[in-house]
């Protein structure tokens, strides 16, 4: 099984600080997502990358920005956290390979609060 | 805006078959549907995913009509541990459209004894 690894399950920051989070699979899968997920809101997508040092603007990029070198590694920063990014984060992975696709393998997630 | 439309909450016993729906008025022709269960804590997790008829592996059924601008999700002889979300997700990432990838509110299921 595909295992994603998120690196903290819970992180407490203050308001303008710079924040990494990171996100790292073990199956070389091409495709690599951040989303966050906030109560009434569901599941929204922020960035994500289908291939090295590539990126994409999901939904809602604004006040992040991702960094990814090496294929099994995709970061998420928060130039200068605020308040109304505290939310949970989930990095999610898939696979381009073969006609079907077999959907999202989802890491634990991050609860990040900003204070 | 939301691509897809599924109830918010639904209650059940266990024991009794759930049906979800989720409505996709907009799918396209290249687009998979994928249904996603999650637990409070927890990132979501595949539970089927289908392009058209009826699929069905161990965890469930997903019914898809001729025109796929709905699907159901099927889950038989539910049990408390079944209580969760449910998100139906319509499309392809393959296609790096960010309107594809878009994860609607969820239906919560909550089984009762």
């Amino acid at each position: 099984d595909v295992k994603v690894t998120q690196s903290s399950r819970y992180l407490v920051k203050r308001t303008g600080e710079k924040v990494f989070l990171e996100c790292v699979q073990d199956m070389d899968h091409e495709n690599m997502f951040w989303y966050r997920q906030d109560p009434g809101l569901g599941l929204r997508l922020i960035y994500f990358s289908y291939d090295v040092k590539m990126k994409e603007k999901g939904d809602i990029p604004e006040g992040y920005s991702v960094s990814r070198e090496k294929k099994e590694r995709f970061s998420l920063i928060l130039e200068s956290a605020s308040t109304n990014q505290t939310s949970m984060y989930l990095c999610a992975t898939d696979t381009d390979r073969g006609f079907v696709n077999y959907g999202y393998t989802f890491g634990s997630g991050t609860r990040l609060t900003v204070v | 805006l939301a691509k897809t439309t599924q109830p918010i909450s639904m209650d059940s016993y266990e024991g009794q078959e759930v049906n979800i729906t989720c409505s996709h008025n907009n799918i396209a022709t290249n687009d998979y549907i994928t249904w996603y269960q999650q637990f409070p804590s927890q990132g979501p997790r595949f539970i089927i995913q289908g392009y058209k008829t009826k699929v069905t592996n161990e965890v469930a059924s997903l019914f898809i009509p001729a025109d796929r601008k709905s699907s159901t999700l099927s889950l038989p002889r539910v049990s408390l541990s079944d209580t969760a979300v449910y998100y139906c997700l319509v499309g392809d990432s393959r296609s790096y459209n960010t309107d594809k990838l878009i994860f609607g509110t969820g239906t919560r299921l909550q089984v009762f004894p």
